[in-house]
Protein backbone atom coordinates (compact mmCIF):
# COMPACT_ATOMS: atom_id res chain seq x y z
CA UNK A 1 0.00 0.00 0.00
CA UNK A 2 1.21 3.61 -1.39
CA UNK A 3 2.47 6.14 1.84
CA UNK A 4 2.00 9.68 1.99
CA UNK A 5 3.02 11.33 -1.30
CA UNK A 6 4.30 14.37 -1.73
CA UNK A 7 5.51 16.38 -4.71
CA UNK A 8 7.66 18.39 -6.13
CA UNK A 9 10.53 16.80 -4.15
CA UNK A 10 12.46 20.21 -4.29
CA UNK A 11 11.02 23.47 -4.90
CA UNK A 12 12.96 26.75 -5.87
CA UNK A 13 11.34 30.39 -6.03
CA UNK A 14 12.33 34.08 -5.26
CA UNK A 15 10.89 36.72 -2.84
CA UNK A 16 7.96 37.46 -3.33
CA UNK A 17 6.63 34.93 -5.45
CA UNK A 18 3.65 31.69 -4.56
CA UNK A 19 4.70 28.39 -4.01
CA UNK A 20 2.17 25.37 -4.20
CA UNK A 21 3.00 22.08 -2.65
CA UNK A 22 0.65 19.12 -3.17
CA UNK A 23 0.05 15.92 -0.83
CA UNK A 24 -1.82 12.23 -1.42
CA UNK A 25 -2.66 10.76 1.68
CA UNK A 26 -2.60 7.11 2.50
CA UNK A 27 -5.66 4.94 0.92
CA UNK A 28 -8.62 5.97 3.24
CA UNK A 29 -7.25 8.41 5.53
CA UNK A 30 -9.55 11.70 5.36
CA UNK A 31 -7.23 13.92 7.55
CA UNK A 32 -4.26 15.81 5.96
CA UNK A 33 -2.04 18.05 8.13
CA UNK A 34 1.05 19.82 6.68
CA UNK A 35 3.98 20.91 9.40
CA UNK A 36 7.41 22.82 8.44
CA UNK A 37 10.71 22.15 9.81
CA UNK A 38 12.81 25.15 9.07
CA UNK A 39 16.73 25.29 9.49
CA UNK A 40 17.54 24.60 13.28
CA UNK A 41 13.82 24.95 14.27
CA UNK A 42 11.27 21.92 15.17
CA UNK A 43 8.59 20.61 13.32
CA UNK A 44 5.89 23.29 13.36
CA UNK A 45 2.18 22.96 12.94
CA UNK A 46 0.91 24.15 10.05
CA UNK A 47 -2.45 23.11 9.15
CA UNK A 48 -5.01 20.12 9.60
CA UNK A 49 -8.06 19.44 6.88
CA UNK A 50 -10.96 16.93 7.37
CA UNK A 51 -13.19 15.93 5.03
CA UNK A 52 -12.57 19.30 2.47
CA UNK A 53 -12.90 21.58 5.88
CA UNK A 54 -9.66 23.27 7.19
CA UNK A 55 -10.44 21.92 11.15
CA UNK A 56 -7.53 24.17 12.79
CA UNK A 57 -4.16 25.99 12.05
CA UNK A 58 -0.93 26.84 13.83
CA UNK A 59 0.46 30.19 14.69
CA UNK A 60 1.30 30.85 10.81
CA UNK A 61 0.33 34.06 8.74
CA UNK A 62 -2.47 34.22 6.53
CA UNK A 63 -0.09 34.14 3.24
CA UNK A 64 0.04 30.12 4.09
CA UNK A 65 -3.04 28.63 2.96
CA UNK A 66 -4.18 25.68 1.37
CA UNK A 67 -7.39 23.04 0.96
CA UNK A 68 -8.38 19.72 0.63
CA UNK A 69 -10.09 18.08 -2.53
CA UNK A 70 -12.91 15.68 -2.76
CA UNK A 71 -10.09 12.61 -3.19
CA UNK A 72 -8.76 13.85 -0.13
CA UNK A 73 -5.45 14.82 -1.66
CA UNK A 74 -4.58 18.70 -0.18
CA UNK A 75 -2.37 21.65 -1.13
CA UNK A 76 -0.81 23.88 0.51
CA UNK A 77 -0.27 27.32 -0.71
CA UNK A 78 2.30 30.40 0.17
CA UNK A 79 2.21 33.69 -1.45
CA UNK A 80 4.64 36.58 -0.47
CA UNK A 81 7.05 34.34 -0.32
CA UNK A 82 9.59 35.69 1.96
CA UNK A 83 13.02 33.91 2.79
CA UNK A 84 12.51 32.48 6.16
CA UNK A 85 9.93 30.57 4.04
CA UNK A 86 12.56 27.97 3.34
CA UNK A 87 12.19 24.87 5.04
CA UNK A 88 11.16 21.01 4.41
CA UNK A 89 7.33 20.85 4.58
CA UNK A 90 5.82 17.77 5.34
CA UNK A 91 2.40 16.28 4.89
CA UNK A 92 1.05 13.69 7.28
CA UNK A 93 -2.19 11.61 7.08
CA UNK A 94 -4.51 10.07 9.61
CA UNK A 95 -7.77 8.27 9.85
CA UNK A 96 -9.78 11.84 10.27
CA UNK A 97 -12.49 12.30 12.32
CA UNK A 98 -14.97 10.32 10.10
CA UNK A 99 -12.95 8.25 8.44
CA UNK A 100 -13.32 4.34 8.55
CA UNK A 101 -9.88 3.56 9.40
CA UNK A 102 -9.84 5.96 12.58
CA UNK A 103 -6.17 6.12 13.57
CA UNK A 104 -4.71 8.89 16.07
CA UNK A 105 -0.88 8.25 14.12
CA UNK A 106 -0.26 10.49 11.95
CA UNK A 107 1.71 9.33 9.10
CA UNK A 108 4.28 11.40 6.92
CA UNK A 109 5.44 11.87 3.71
CA UNK A 110 8.55 12.82 2.11
CA UNK A 111 8.54 16.30 2.75
CA UNK A 112 9.17 19.36 -0.28
CA UNK A 113 11.72 20.72 0.44
CA UNK A 114 11.34 24.90 -0.25
CA UNK A 115 14.15 27.22 -1.41
CA UNK A 116 13.59 30.89 -1.46
CA UNK A 117 16.22 32.88 -2.85
CA UNK B 1 6.45 28.37 25.42
CA UNK B 2 7.88 24.55 24.84
CA UNK B 3 4.94 22.13 25.42
CA UNK B 4 7.02 19.34 25.27
CA UNK B 5 10.69 18.99 25.37
CA UNK B 6 13.75 16.66 24.89
CA UNK B 7 16.73 18.02 26.86
CA UNK B 8 19.06 15.34 25.60
CA UNK B 9 20.65 17.05 21.84
CA UNK B 10 22.61 13.91 21.53
CA UNK B 11 23.02 10.42 22.35
CA UNK B 12 25.81 7.88 22.11
CA UNK B 13 25.29 4.37 22.41
CA UNK B 14 27.27 1.22 21.85
CA UNK B 15 25.95 -1.33 19.61
CA UNK B 16 24.00 -4.05 21.88
CA UNK B 17 23.42 -1.85 24.83
CA UNK B 18 19.82 -0.22 25.32
CA UNK B 19 19.24 3.17 24.59
CA UNK B 20 16.75 5.13 26.71
CA UNK B 21 15.34 8.42 25.18
CA UNK B 22 13.04 10.75 27.28
CA UNK B 23 11.02 13.45 26.67
CA UNK B 24 8.73 15.59 29.21
CA UNK B 25 5.42 17.55 28.73
CA UNK B 26 3.69 20.43 30.04
CA UNK B 27 0.23 20.39 29.04
CA UNK B 28 -1.89 17.90 31.27
CA UNK B 29 -4.81 17.71 28.24
CA UNK B 30 -1.99 15.75 26.37
CA UNK B 31 -3.52 12.26 25.73
CA UNK B 32 -1.71 10.69 22.83
CA UNK B 33 2.24 10.39 22.23
CA UNK B 34 4.24 9.28 19.72
CA UNK B 35 7.67 8.70 18.74
CA UNK B 36 9.03 9.13 15.23
CA UNK B 37 12.08 8.55 13.69
CA UNK B 38 13.96 10.96 11.53
CA UNK B 39 16.67 10.88 8.90
CA UNK B 40 17.93 14.76 7.29
CA UNK B 41 15.82 15.72 4.03
CA UNK B 42 13.37 12.86 5.05
CA UNK B 43 9.52 12.56 6.53
CA UNK B 44 9.68 11.41 9.77
CA UNK B 45 8.97 7.60 10.17
CA UNK B 46 6.31 6.75 12.88
CA UNK B 47 7.51 4.29 15.61
CA UNK B 48 5.52 3.27 18.36
CA UNK B 49 2.79 4.87 20.48
CA UNK B 50 0.99 5.25 23.23
CA UNK B 51 -2.46 6.02 25.05
CA UNK B 52 -2.70 7.74 27.99
CA UNK B 53 -5.02 5.27 29.30
CA UNK B 54 -1.90 2.92 29.34
CA UNK B 55 1.73 3.25 31.28
CA UNK B 56 3.76 1.28 28.71
CA UNK B 57 3.44 -0.35 25.22
CA UNK B 58 6.26 -2.29 23.58
CA UNK B 59 6.52 -3.73 19.84
CA UNK B 60 9.25 -5.78 19.63
CA UNK B 61 12.60 -3.65 20.04
CA UNK B 62 10.97 -0.50 20.73
CA UNK B 63 9.14 0.27 24.45
CA UNK B 64 7.63 3.36 25.09
CA UNK B 65 6.88 4.38 29.21
CA UNK B 66 4.72 6.88 30.04
CA UNK B 67 4.75 8.46 33.91
CA UNK B 68 1.55 10.69 33.90
CA UNK B 69 1.77 12.06 36.88
CA UNK B 70 5.72 13.31 36.30
CA UNK B 71 4.16 14.37 32.38
CA UNK B 72 7.22 11.99 31.66
CA UNK B 73 7.72 9.72 28.54
CA UNK B 74 10.76 7.62 27.38
CA UNK B 75 11.40 5.17 24.23
CA UNK B 76 14.11 2.22 25.32
CA UNK B 77 15.40 0.88 22.10
CA UNK B 78 17.00 -2.60 23.32
CA UNK B 79 19.48 -3.83 21.59
CA UNK B 80 20.67 -1.10 20.17
CA UNK B 81 22.08 -1.11 16.31
CA UNK B 82 24.01 0.78 13.98
CA UNK B 83 20.64 1.11 11.34
CA UNK B 84 18.99 3.22 14.45
CA UNK B 85 21.27 5.94 14.58
CA UNK B 86 18.50 9.11 13.38
CA UNK B 87 17.22 11.82 15.11
CA UNK B 88 14.34 10.71 17.65
CA UNK B 89 11.28 12.99 17.72
CA UNK B 90 8.33 12.49 20.53
CA UNK B 91 5.22 13.83 19.64
CA UNK B 92 1.46 14.45 21.64
CA UNK B 93 -1.70 15.24 20.54
CA UNK B 94 -4.74 15.71 22.70
CA UNK B 95 -7.20 18.34 24.61
CA UNK B 96 -7.35 21.60 23.04
CA UNK B 97 -4.66 20.87 20.43
CA UNK B 98 -6.79 18.42 19.23
CA UNK B 99 -5.00 15.75 16.10
CA UNK B 100 -2.17 18.59 15.84
CA UNK B 101 0.82 17.49 17.36
CA UNK B 102 3.34 18.91 19.30
CA UNK B 103 6.74 17.66 18.57
CA UNK B 104 10.01 17.94 20.76
CA UNK B 105 12.90 19.43 19.65
CA UNK B 106 14.43 16.23 19.22
CA UNK B 107 17.24 13.70 19.98
CA UNK B 108 19.94 12.75 18.00
CA UNK B 109 21.26 8.80 18.61
CA UNK B 110 24.59 7.69 17.42
CA UNK B 111 24.97 3.96 17.53
CA UNK B 112 28.34 3.18 17.59
CA UNK B 113 29.31 -0.22 16.35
Amino acid sequence: EAGVTQSPTHLIKTRGQQATLRCSPISGHTSVYWYQQALGLGLQFLLWYDEGEERNRGNFPPRFSGRQFPNYSSELNVNALELEDSALYLCASSGGLAGVMFTDTQYFGPGTRLTVL
Amino acid sequence: DQQVKQNSPSLSVQEGRISILNCDYTNSMFDYFLWYKKYPAEGPTFLISISSIKDKNEDGRFTVFLNKSAKHLSLHIVPSQPGDSAVYFCAASGGNAGNMLTFGGGTRLMVKP
